[in-house]
């Protein structure tokens, strides 16, 4: 079974300052999918960011990018330009051959003004 | 993106009666649809794949004829809490994502809180 570890349950950034969060994998699969979903307080689920495992470049969506590394497993998130905004949960998640997500138990971002 | 509607937002009932909670993909078909709990300050917890038009498939020690899920259509799934007791108190979460897209984003309702009392 795959899991996802999140090894920082909690994490703080100055605002407009840049912030990494942590994450590996576990998996046998070749060929997967991984995510970073925020949960704010309101806690709808959003998704940050995706990166199909197939793909060697780094994922980015504006002032998000991931740091993928397939053979060490790992997908971390970098947030640049921290706004108060970007406080909220950030999960992980692993998606494979099964379709079915596995999360990891997230990280708590607080932002400071 | 698509839109994943749930009802109700949250809802308060007395101990062993049952609570059902609608989960729509409101501009997109869904032939599956995921179940989640989530307790405060934690992940989400998969319960159940509800598949359309086929029985769901329940994750190891959920209780089936606790949690019963019905797919009847390609954009509703229901999650009926029979008997609820206060331990059910939780975050419930429904996503779905949209057939042969070439990835597989969840897209999430806005979860339903369930308090019983």
């Amino acid at each position: 079974a795959q899991t996802v570890t999140q090894s920082q349950p909690e994490m703080s950034v100055q605002e407009a300052e840049t912030v990494t969060l942590s994450c590996t994998y576990d998996t046998s699969e070749s060929d997967y999918y991984l995510f970073w979903y925020k949960q704010p307080p309101s806690r709808q689920m959003i998704l940050v960011i995706r990166q199909e495992a197939y793909k060697q470049q780094n994922a980015t969506e504006n002032r998000f990018s991931v740091n993928f590394q397939k053979a060490a497993k790992s997908f971390s998130l970098k947030i640049s330009d921290s706004q108060l905004g970007d406080a909220a949960m950030y999960f992980c998640a692993y998606e494979g051959g099964s379709y079915i997500p596995t999360f990891g138990r997230g990280t708590s971002l607080i932002v400071h003004p | 993106g698509a839109v994943v509607s749930q009802h109700p937002s949250r809802v308060i009932c007395k101990s062993g009666t049952s609570v059902k909670i609608e989960c729509r993909s409101l501009d997109f078909q869904a032939t599956t649809m995921f179940w989640y709990r989530q307790f405060p300050k934690q992940s989400l917890m998969l319960m159940a794949t509800s598949n359309e038009g086929s029985k769901a498939t329940y994750e190891q020690g959920v209780e089936k004829d606790k949690f019963l899920i019905n797919h009847a259509s390609l954009t509703l799934s229901t999650l009926t809490v029979t008997s609820a007791h206060p331990e059910d108190s939780s975050f419930y979460i429904c996503s779905a994502n949209i057939p042969g897209q070439n990835y597989n984003e969840q897209f999430f309702g806005p979860g339903t809180r369930l308090t019983v009392l």
